[in-house]
Order: structure tokens, then C-alpha cells, then sequence
């Protein structure tokens, strides 16, 4: 079973949507989540962090997490093309090493 | 807003020979980072580096690989004798703390081709 596992997509959605992503994991050691935003020939940038299980809204962005499960998410809302990206999911345990999802490209149309 | 900044964007090089790639991480921050990409895949950990020294590195790190910071402002890895599958984007992090609040700034990578 893959360490972190991301649905490669792509997702394709009308402007103004609701967009969900998620990943799963397998190392219960994972204590810290992350999802980052890539844009094509850029590097990653990061929208939203977590510690444990719960969720955290940031403007338009939610992410949550559900340790019990192995399981994270991000809601977009009211998605604009400008949120046209690879979405990466990240994971730490107790070093400095991120281990990253494969990513989900996501495509909002106007 | 402060950037990590990666230098070439873009390097051909030939099997065998070495590269450095150059990274300039952000003025104030102390913990550095090199993962990379290999296209269509996962990005990939390769190494971390605090207070002069590999804190952590993964087994991509081999004896091929070293990373240095030769001055204060400058952060490199030097691939010895690069192989075709080395062909990657390269990514230089850095951050503030190493508390995972403080997200990692990615530079927007160096493109490394080997023919």
C-alpha cells in the first residue's frame, strides 16, 4: 500500500462550485497535514495546515482531517478558474521530511 | 513577499557530468530542504540541512549527492556524475522553524535534463 494516496484526477468544475480533494494514508506516525497548490512549472505553495484531527477554514478554503480513518480533505469554495492547479496533499511525522501525494489536477471552467 | 529563488531554470546536461544547482533561500530562515520531481511523478523528499549539517536525508541521497552552503545566502546540490535518471525538476525549501506551522517556501525549481 502506497504512504499517501491521491486521486490523480482531473477533476473538472463549473466556476462557482464546491471543489473536494482528499487523501489517504497508511503511517499512523503522520502527525502534521498539508495541502499545497502547484502551478504548472512553479513550485509547490502552501494553502493550508493542520495538526491532528479536526477541520480549519481559512477564507474560502476548509481542510479537514480525520486521523481514525486515515483520511484528509480540502473544500474549495465558490471555485474560480484562477483555482485551475495541482492540488498536493503532505504529511509529516516527527522529522522534517514531507511526504507528498501524487497530486490532483483540478480544472475550473467558466 | 519573500521568495526562495532557484537558479538555472533550466539545465541540460550530459551522463556523467556534474552539476550544481543553486538555490537562494529566504534571508532570515535556517532550515533547508531539496526535494525533487521526476515528471509525473511524486514529489520526493531528497535532504534537509540546519546549522551547517544533513539533518535528514532519504535513500534517493546517495553518495552521488551533496549539498552545501558555502556562504550565507547561498544553498547548492551537486549531483557527481548525473545519470539519465536524474532528469527531474529540483526544488530548493526553506523555513523558518522547523515546526510544520511554518509551511516550507518552495522555489519554482530548476528543470535538470541528462541526455
Amino acid at each position: 500500500q502506497k504512504e499517501v494516496e491521491q486521486d490523480p484526477g482531473p477533476l473538472s468544475v463549473p466556476e462557482g462550485a464546491i471543489v473536494s480533494l482528499n487523501c489517504t494514508y497508511s503511517n499512523s506516525a503522520f502527525q502534521y497535514f498539508m495541502w499545497y497548490r502547484q502551478y504548472s512549472r512553479k513550485g509547490p505553495e502552501l494553502l493550508m495546515y493542520t495538526y491532528s484531527s479536526g477541520n480549519k477554514e481559512d477564507g474560502r478554503f476548509t481542510a479537514q482531517v480525520d486521523k481514525s480513518s486515515k483520511y484528509i480533505s480540502l473544500f474549495i469554495r465558490d471555485s474560480q478558474p484562477s483555482d485551475s492547479a495541482t492540488y498536493l496533499c503532505a504529511m509529516r511525522a516527527a522529522g522534517n521530511k514531507l511526504t507528498f501525494g501524487g497530486g490532483t489536477r483540478v480544472l475550473v471552467k467558466p | 513577499e519573500p521568495e526562495v529563488t532557484q537558479t538555472p531554470s533550466h539545465q541540460v546536461t550530459q551522463m556523467g557530468q556534474e552539476v550544481i544547482l543553486r538555490c537562494v533561500p529566504i534571508s532570515n530562515h535556517l532550515y533547508f530542504y531539496w526535494y525533487r520531481q521526476i515528471l509525473g511523478q511524486k514529489v520526493e523528499f531528497l535532504v534537509s540541512f540546519y546549522n551547517n549539517e544533513i539533518s535528514e536525508k532519504s535513500e534517493i541521497f546517495d553518495d552521488q549527492f551533496s549539498v552545501e552552503r558555502p556562504d550565507g545566502s547561498n544553498f547548492t546540490l551537486k549531483i557527481r556524475s548525473t545519470k539519465l535518471e536524474d532528469s527531474a525538476m529540483y526544488f530548493c525549501a526553506s523555513s523558518a522553524r522547523q515546526e510544520p506551522n511554518y509551511g516550507y517556501t518552495f522555489g519554482s525549481g530548476t528543470r535538470l535534463t541528462v541526455v
